[in-house]
């Protein structure tokens, strides 16, 4: 079966600091995979995707970046951190749900906390 | 994608049904309805999906209405474990080699009281 893991769950950076979130999946080769960020009190944002390695496409222009250098791996980085980088980031991969339909299966996400 | 609107919050009593609507008026007719929900600090879940037909799986049953401009997500016997905020997505269906991604309102709150 596929699974998806994000880690660390909980991250508390300061202003400035670089910022690493990881993102594996298993159990598929080749999937669509996403980086969502979900602000308090607000609904998801999709930040990137990626339809394979090395390539990502952005969906909201920010202080952050993604790459994705394995197949099954998919990284959100920042150089600098800023307070408005807080929020819970979720990361996502598609794939079927039911008759040949596709659905998003998301990580357990990362609650960062930027101070 | 087709905008969707949902009540911000909703109570429902444990052992009831929750009837969570969701109104879509400007779908096109190759948009499909889907339904996901987030228990808090978690990650979104599937529940359901549909296009014109009724669907059930053992998490839900999706009704849609017949001109499709609306759809009711129905928990049949809701526990206090279905406390989460329920998400009314529409959008095409997106072949296996394309890239896309689902855009998430700020769906309904669904409160279930002991």
């Amino acid at each position: 079966s596929q699974t998806i893991h994000q880690w660390p769950a909980t991250l508390v950076q300061p202003v400035g600091s670089p910022l690493s979130l990881e993102c594996t999946v298993e159990g598929t080769s080749n999937p669509n995979l996403y980086w969502y960020r979900q602000a308090a009190g607000r609904g998801l944002q999709l930040l990137f995707y990626s339809v394979g390695i090395g390539q990502i496409s952005s969906e909201v222009p920010q202080n952050l970046s993604a790459s994705r250098p394995q197949d099954r791996q998919f990284i959100l980085s920042s150089k600098k951190l800023l307070l408005s980088d807080s929020g819970f980031y979720l990361c996502a991969w598609r794939g079927r749900v039911r008759r040949g339909n596709y659905g998003y299966t998301f990580g357990s996400g990362t609650r960062l906390t930027v101070v | 994608d087709a905008k969707t609107t949902q009540p911000t919050s909703m109570d429902c009593a444990e052992g009831r049904a929750a009837n969570l609507p969701c109104n879509h008026s400007t779908i096109s007719g190759n948009e499909y309805v889907y339904w996901y929900r987030q228990i808090h600090s978690q990650g979104p879940q599937y529940i359901i999906h549909g296009l014109k037909n009724n669907e059930t799986n053992e998490m839900a049953s999706l009704i849609i209405t017949e001109d499709r401009k609306s759809s009711t997500l129905i928990l049949p016997h809701a526990t206090l474990r279905d406390t989460a905020v329920y998400y009314c997505i529409v959008r095409a269906q997106v072949s296996g080699g394309g890239a896309d991604g689902l855009t998430f309102g700020k769906g309904t709150h669904l409160i279930i009281q002991p």
